[in-house]
């Protein structure tokens, strides 16, 4: 079974820094990868997703996420951090054939002014 | 397009009560999924369904959680009867295809008093 892993529950960061939000994923093969993002009070938006090819994949909003095979990971990357992008963010694998989205629990981004 | 709608958007209920949520999938997805979160559990799936027809009901936490999906465009999550500890937030999502993108609906959030 897929699992995935958001070993940092919440990460703050000033407006205009980087932002990187890691994620660890567990399976036998490449999933399919994905974030996804959730505002206070709001439902999950997708920020972006891996299916194969280019491991950089391109999101909206200005994010990135790299696709590590070696690292079972996909970390997600922002160059500079806006204070709308406070949110919680959720790393999900999908396995290939399969259909069940795991999520992990998720990081809480806080921004300071 | 419309996304997925679900419905109600927020419900108040006293234990013991039966509770229906409803959903309606994006047009020609054939995969439907309701999902929970709460705080301790973060995002738990349910149920699937693909066609129309229960796939995976594992993660529904006891009897007195029932979902259909009587036709292509509708789905219930029925709670009967319902206790606080089913206080969270429910999901629905859809998807065109096995290992394609999941859209979510906006939630619908229950508190049960």
């Amino acid at each position: 079974a897929q699992s995935v892993t958001q070993p940092d529950i919440h990460i703050t960061v000033s407006e205009g820094a980087s932002l990187e939000l890691r994620c660890n994923y567990s399976y036998g093969a490449t999933p399919y990868l994905f974030w996804y993002v959730q505002s206070p009070g709001q439902g999950l938006q997708l920020l972006l997703k891996y299916f194969s090819g280019d491991t950089l994949v391109q999101g909206i909003k200005g994010f990135e996420a790299e696709f590590k095979r070696s690292q079972s990971s996909f970390n997600l990357r922002k160059p500079s951090v806006h204070w709308s992008d406070a949110a919680e963010y959720f790393c999900a694998v999908v396995g290939v054939g399969n259909e069940k989205l795991t999520f992990g629990t998720g990081t809480r981004l806080t921004i300071i002014p | 397009d419309a996304g997925v709608i679900q419905s109600p958007r927020h419900e108040v209920t006293e234990m013991g009560q039966e509770v229906t949520l409803r959903c309606k999938p994006i047009s020609g997805h054939n995969s439907l999924f309701w999902y929970r979160q709460t705080m301790m559990r973060g995002l738990e799936l349910l149920i699937y369904f693909n066609n129309n027809v229960p796939i995976d009901d594992s993660g529904m936490p006891e009897d007195r959680f029932s979902a259909k999906m009587p036709n292509a465009s509708f789905s219930t999550l029925k709670i009967q009867p319902s206790e606080p500890r089913d206080s969270a937030v429910y999901f629905c999502a859809s998807t065109p295809t096995v290992g394609n993108t999941i859209y979510f609906g906006e939630g619908s959030w229950l508190t049960v008093v």
